[in-house]
């Protein structure tokens, strides 16, 4: 069984602050996502990345997946409170198969 | 709107009746996933499909469940004799092969209730 786990489960800020959400397993995964999700919605893909060591950037979010591919962080920058919301990362052992789920991060952006 | 639909949104039921769940996928994409998520949790995979062929099922899928996707299009869930704990949302995604990873995007869920 393929594990990921995510740290912190819980993160309440203030407005402005950085964070950084950790994604870790002890398995390889071909490819891993990163989600977000509000109440009541379905999530929505923020990004993949598929090769060890990658850096990919969306405005102040920036996300990095580990050299052997079994880890994965995700770090926001001056955080807003559009910005609260459950955080998910899910890993893909081979492409197109199933995505494995970490149970998530709730982040809390105060004003 | 071409993203993933799913039908209904909300669906309160009692216990013991069978309910029965639509998802349309985006057009071109081949696999349709099904996942259910319970409060604070992340999303559990229950099965996927490749065009009409039904490929992994989870554990978590008993006898009382099963997915069809026909036509290769949209899918059904259904679940037969609800439990209360079957309370849940019920999440479809889609993806397309060739694509990086497994790039699935999520419908909006469907909230079973059962009381």
């Amino acid at each position: 069984t393929q594990l990921l786990e995510q740290s912190p489960q819980f993160l309440s800020i203030q407005e402005g602050e950085n964070l950084t959400v950790y994604c870790n397993s002890s398995s390889v995964f071909s490819s891993l996502q990163w989600y977000r999700q509000e109440p009541g919605e379905g999530p929505v893909l923020l990004v993949t990345v598929v090769t060890g060591g990658e850096v990919k950037k969306l405005k102040r979010l920036t996300f990095q997946f580990g050299d052997a591919r079994k880890d994965s962080s995700l770090h926001i920058t001056a955080a807003q409170p559009g910005d609260t919301g459950l955080y998910l990362c899910a890993g893909a052992r081979t492409s197109g198969s199933r995505l494995t789920f970490g149970e998530g991060t709730q982040l809390t952006v105060n004003p | 709107d071409t993203g993933v639909s799913q039908d209904p949104r909300h669906k309160i039921t009692k216990r013991g009746q069978n309910v029965t769940f639509r998802c349309d996928p985006i057009s071109e994409h081949n696999r349709l996933y099904w996942y259910r998520q319970t409060l604070g949790q992340g999303p559990e995979f229950l099965t996927y499909f490749q065009n009409e062929a039904q490929l992994e099922k989870s554990r978590l899928l008993s006898d009382r469940f099963s997915a069809e996707r026909p036509k290769g299009s949209f899918s059904t869930l259904e679940i037969q004799r609800t439990e209360q704990g079957d309370s849940a949302m019920y999440l479809c995604a889609s993806s397309l092969d060739g694509y990086r990873g497994t790039e699935a995007f999520f419908g909006q869920g469907t909230r079973l209730t059962v009381v």
